[in-house]
């Protein structure tokens, strides 16, 4: 069964830590990304690649870093540079950025709760 | 600055009614548009989308308009169902480009 797999589902950061958040895709996916969600604030992208080790910023990257070393798996890191880092966290996967075909569109996984304690 | 505007943070409507939720943007090299719905805890599905090269899409319940001079699109579900309750998203992008989300439009759906 395909889909994308973030792991783990709730997490609890303390100050000053480094925290990894997992994402894993079996869609044979190109691009991945991720958001950010907080309340009133929607989706916001923090980072995305669109092949195997290369990646792009997004609007928010400040205080984080990815890796993209594998096709099937993205880990972003939330880093003490983060100064507000609570937050719901997505994965998303898609065909290669932009692709233009019917039913277009990225599939997210279930994402990650980010608490700091 | 926003480029995908959802000025309305939610929406009430009853049960075999019209819900239209509305979306706004900036950037006229946008090529696609898109709709997902989001239930809390959960992350977003794909509801519907739109090239710029049309002005409708429709796939059951769902119809997707774009007016490209305005700048606007809208959702439309017929008829709107209680299951329909959730945070519906408007996004969008370039060819090349991670899409854009607006910062979503609460549906609530009474029997």
């Amino acid at each position: 069964d395909g889909g994308i797999t973030q792991s783990p589902k709730y997490l609890f950061r303390k100050e000053g830590q480094n925290v990894t958040l997992s994402c894993e895709q079996n869609l044979n996916h190109d691009a991945m990304y991720w958001y950010r969600q907080d309340p009133g604030q929607g989706l916001r992208l923090i980072y995305y690649s669109q092949i195997v080790n290369d990646f792009q910023k997004g609007d928010i990257a400040e205080g984080y870093s990815v890796s993209r070393e594998k096709k099937e798996s993205f880990p972003l890191t939330v880093t003490s540079a983060q100064k507000n880092p609570t937050a719901f966290y997505l994965c998303a996967s898609s065909f290669r950025s932009g692709t233009p075909s019917p039913g277009y569109g990225y599939t997210f996984g279930s994402g990650t709760r980010l608490t700091v304690v | 600055d926003q480029q995908v505007k959802q000025n309305s943070p939610s929406l009430s409507v009853q049960e075999g009614r019209i819900s239209i939720l509305n979306c706004d943007y900036t950037n006229s090299m946008f090529d696609y548009f898109l709709w997902y719905k989001k239930y809390p805890a959960e992350g977003p599905t794909f509801l519907i989308s739109i090239s710029s090269i049309k002005d409708k899409n429709e796939d059951g319940r769902f119809t997707v308009f774009l007016n490209k001079s305005a700048k606007h699109l809208s959702l439309h579900i017929v008829p709107s169902q209680p299951g329909d309750s959730a945070v519906y998203f408007c996004a969008a992008n370039q060819a090349g480009t991670a899409l854009i989300f607006g910062k979503g439009t609460t549906l609530s759906v009474s029997s």
